[in-house]
């Protein structure tokens, strides 16, 4: 089945850790993005890819990092420089990011504890 | 920016009544209005969406409805079945460096009472 994996799906860390999230994808999408979601915040944007070996920061990328080096792998690190990480970060992905009715596909997500 | 308000945080009510979830967007230059639903413990999913140049978009019990001019969209649900209960988003996107990106609401959770 087609679909995009996040791991792990729980993940408790200490404070001041890094901690780097896993998403792969076997859509063949060329775009992929990570959201983090908060309860009554909706869903916001760290980053997203369009291509391999490229991404650009979203609307609160402040404390994460990306690397795009394959094109079904999107892996994002939440660093010690972020305040608040934990909560529940959804990857997605598209296969028509420059087309006006973009379609995202999301994963189950991961929930991070910072303790 | 793009900003997307949505409407209401929670909504409550019975079996068989019917769902409304209004949003409003800023930015005239989005052209694309998705609605995901989120059931607990998953990621949102697609479940209807509307172009701007269409007015209304039906599928089944569930319908979209755009006002370019008041650049408002709301999603409506009939016959609400408890398996609708999830949180449901709405997104506008318009182009930014090249691609679009969706903005999303915040969420409404719908909770349907058998």
């Amino acid at each position: 089945d087609g679909g995009i994996t996040q791991s792990p799906k729980y993940l408790f860390r200490k404070e001041g850790q890094n901690v780097t999230l896993s998403c792969e994808q076997n859509l063949n999408h060329d775009a992929m993005y990570w959201y983090r979601q908060d309860p009554g915040q909706g869903l916001r944007l760290i980053y997203y890819s369009q291509i391999v070996n490229d991404f650009q920061k979203g609307d609160i990328a402040e404390g994460y990092s990306v690397s795009r080096e394959k094109k079904e792998s999107f892996p994002l690190t939440v660093t010690s420089a972020q305040k608040n990480p934990t909560a529940f970060y959804l990857c997605a992905s598209s296969g028509q990011p420059l087309s006006g009715a973009n379609v995202l596909t999301f994963g189950a997500g991961s929930r991070l504890t910072v303790l | 920016g793009e900003n997307v308000e949505q409407h209401p945080s929670t909504l409550s009510v019975q079996e068989g009544d019917s769902a409304v979830i209004k949003c409003t967007y800023s930015d005239s230059a989005s052209n694309y209005f998705p609605w995901y639903k989120q059931e607990l413990g998953k990621g949102p999913q697609l479940i209807i969406d509307i172009r701007s140049n269409v007015g209304e978009k039906k599928d089944q019990r569930i319908a979209v409805t755009l006002n370019k001019t008041a650049k408002h969209f709301s999603l409506h649900i009939t016959e609400t079945q408890p398996e609708d209960s999830a949180v449901y988003f709405c997104a506008a996107s318009m182009k930014a460096g090249g691609s679009y990106i969706p903005t999303f609401g915040r969420g409404t959770s719908l909770i349907v009472h058998p």
